[in-house]
């Protein structure tokens, strides 16, 4: 059973930085893509960044480019999302997911979610 | 950057026929997946690559897209089905390129 599970939120100031993580099982990690997305509350989805399987390539959305680390450790079969000068408008639920077909990234779509850990930045 | 638009509601009588559309430029040229998703939960996928459904999810979820529109009917709806739904592309040519579309909450009344 494919299982992705995160962790690392919380409440964090203004400007400070998080580190999510996100442990996966049942499935072979480094065959797969991996991207977070996040939702504000009450918003809708969010694509953030994501990842190759060999993290040959990488992508994040405008609203964090320059400010977030998107990266994997395949013989931990975890991804990790960097988050430094944390916003207001970063709070959010932050949800890992995998890509449906494996050696691809970016065709989409995502054919498993954890259930998200929330980070809410506020003073 | 690559816009999706959708209906912010769709209502529809148990039994009948929902229609969801997701609107861009050009649509019907990219592959577009839809997610549901209930309240307080993760988002499902229930069609990708426009019109295939993944295993466990029920025919009467199917999906088109053509010119600037891409749908998802949901046929013969049920009280489980009230969710909202999100559409999705990979825009290749885009340095963001993978969009979701605004979301639509499906009420069954």
């Amino acid at each position: 059973e494919v299982q992705l599970v995160e962790s690392g939120g919380g409440l964090v100031q203004p400007g400070r930085s998080l580190r999510l993580s996100c442990a996966a099982s049942g499935f072979t990690f480094d065959d797969y893509a991996m991207h977070w997305v996040r939702q504000a509350p009450g918003k809708g989805l969010e694509w953030v960044s994501g990842i190759s399987w060999n993290s040959g390539s990488i992508g994040y959305a405008d609203s964090v480019k320059g400010r977030f680390t998107i990266s994997r450790d395949n013989a931990k079969n975890s991804l990790y999302l960097q988050m430094n000068s944390l916003r207001a408008e970063d709070t959010a639920l932050y949800y890992c997911a995998k890509e449906y077909r494996s050696g691809y990234y970016g065709s989409g779509p995502f054919d498993y979610w954890g259930q998200g850990t929330l980070v809410t930045v506020s003073s | 950057s690559y816009v999706l638009t959708q209906p912010p509601s769709v209502s529809v009588a148990p039994g009948q026929t929902a229609r969801i559309t997701c609107g861009g430029n050009n649509i019907g040229s990219k592959s577009v997946h839809w997610y549901q998703q209930k309240p307080g939960q993760a988002p499902v996928l229930v069609v990708y690559d426009d019109s295939d459904r993944p295993s466990g999810i029920p025919e009467r979820f199917s999906g088109s897209n053509s010119g600037n529109t891409a749908t998802l009917t949901i046929s013969r709806v049920e009280a489980g089905d009230e969710a909202d739904y999100y559409c999705q592309v990979w825009d290749s040519s885009s340095d963001h390129p993978n969009v979701f579309g605004t979301g639509t909450k499906v009420t069954v009344l």
